[in-house]
C-alpha cells in the first residue's frame, strides 16, 4: 500500500476483555515496529519484527501482550484481560530494512481506550 | 539505564530561529533520529545523525556530538504549522530505537 495502515483506528473496550490490533506495513518493508504512546508521553518501543521473526520482545509490558507477523507482511498485537492502563495510542512503523538508519513510517495509530 | 531527556515544552515566535535540545545516556549509541509529530497524528520523520557535527535540511538544522551525549534541532524562520511535539530518539543497538518524551513546540504570531 501507500502507507503504514492500521486498524482500528479506534477502540474502545471493556476491562477483562481481549484486543487485536492490526498494522499493514508499507510493501515491501522487511522491519515493522509496535510502540505505545501515552497522552503527552514519548514513544515505548514495544516489539519489532524482521520478517515473520521478533528477536527482542524485551519491550512488551507483561506476558498480557503478544505480537505476531505472517508472510513477513500484516502484524496483529494482542493484548489479553485489558487493564485501563493499556488504554493509549498504539502506533505501528515500518522501515526497508532491519539497518537502524532506515527511515521508520509511521501509520496513524489505534487509540486504545479501556473502561 | 536509558535515558533522553528533552524539555516539556517551548514557546517562539513566527520568523525567529528555536533551537530544541536533547541529552543522552543509553548503553549503546547507533545514531539519532528527530521526528515530528503533530497533535493526533503519527511521527514523521525529519533527520538522523550518526557523525559528529552539523546536518542541514531547508529550514531545519540537527546537530550532533557523540562525546556529550548532545543533540539539538534547530528549526529557522519559524512558520506556525511548526507548532508540533518534536521527538528525539536514539538508536541504542541494532534496530532498537529509545524515544524521548517529546518537546511541545508552540508559535505564537
Amino acid at each position: 500500500g501507500a502507507g503504514v495502515s492500521q486498524s482500528p483506528s479506534n477502540k474502545v473496550t471493556e476491562k477483562g476483555k481481549d484486543v487485536e490490533l492490526r498494522c499493514d506495513p508499507i510493501s515491501g518493508h522487511t522491519a515493522l515496529y509496535w510502540y505505545r504512546q501515552s497522552l503527552g508521553q514519548g514513544l515505548e518501543f514495544l516489539i519489532y519484527f524482521q520478517g515473520n521473526s521478533a528477536p527482542d520482545k524485551s519491550g512488551l509490558p507483561s506476558d498480557r501482550f503478544s505480537a505476531e507477523r505472517t508472510g513477513g507482511s500484516v502484524s496483529t498485537l494482542t493484548i489479553q484481560r485489558t487493564q485501563q492502563e493499556d488504554s493509549a495510542v498504539y502506533l505501528c512503523a515500518s522501515s526497508p530494512s532491519m539497518a537502524g538508519e532506515d527511515i521508520q513510517y509511521f501509520g496513524a495509530g489505534t487509540r486504545l481506550s479501556v473502561l | 539505564g536509558q535515558n533522553i531527556d528533552q524539555p516539556t515544552e517551548m514557546t517562539a515566535t513566527e520568523g525567529a530561529i528555536v533551537q530544541i535540545n536533547c541529552t543522552y545516556q543509553t548503553s549503546g549509541f547507533n545514531g539519532l533520529f528527530w521526528y515530528q509529530q503533530h497533535a493526533g497524528e503519527a511521527p514523521t520523520f525529519l533527520s538522523y545523525n550518526v557523525l559528529d557535527g552539523l546536518e542541514e535540511k531547508g529550514r531545519f538544522s540537527s546537530f550532533l556530538s557523540r562525546s556529550k551525549g548532545y543533540s539539538y534541532l534547530l528549526l529557522k524562520e519559524l512558520q506556525m504549522k511548526d507548532s508540533a511535539s518534536y521527538l528525539c530518539a536514539v538508536l541504542s543497538s541494532a534496530s532498537k530505537i529509545i524515544f524521548g518524551s517529546g518537546t511541545r513546540l508552540s508559535i505564537r504570531p
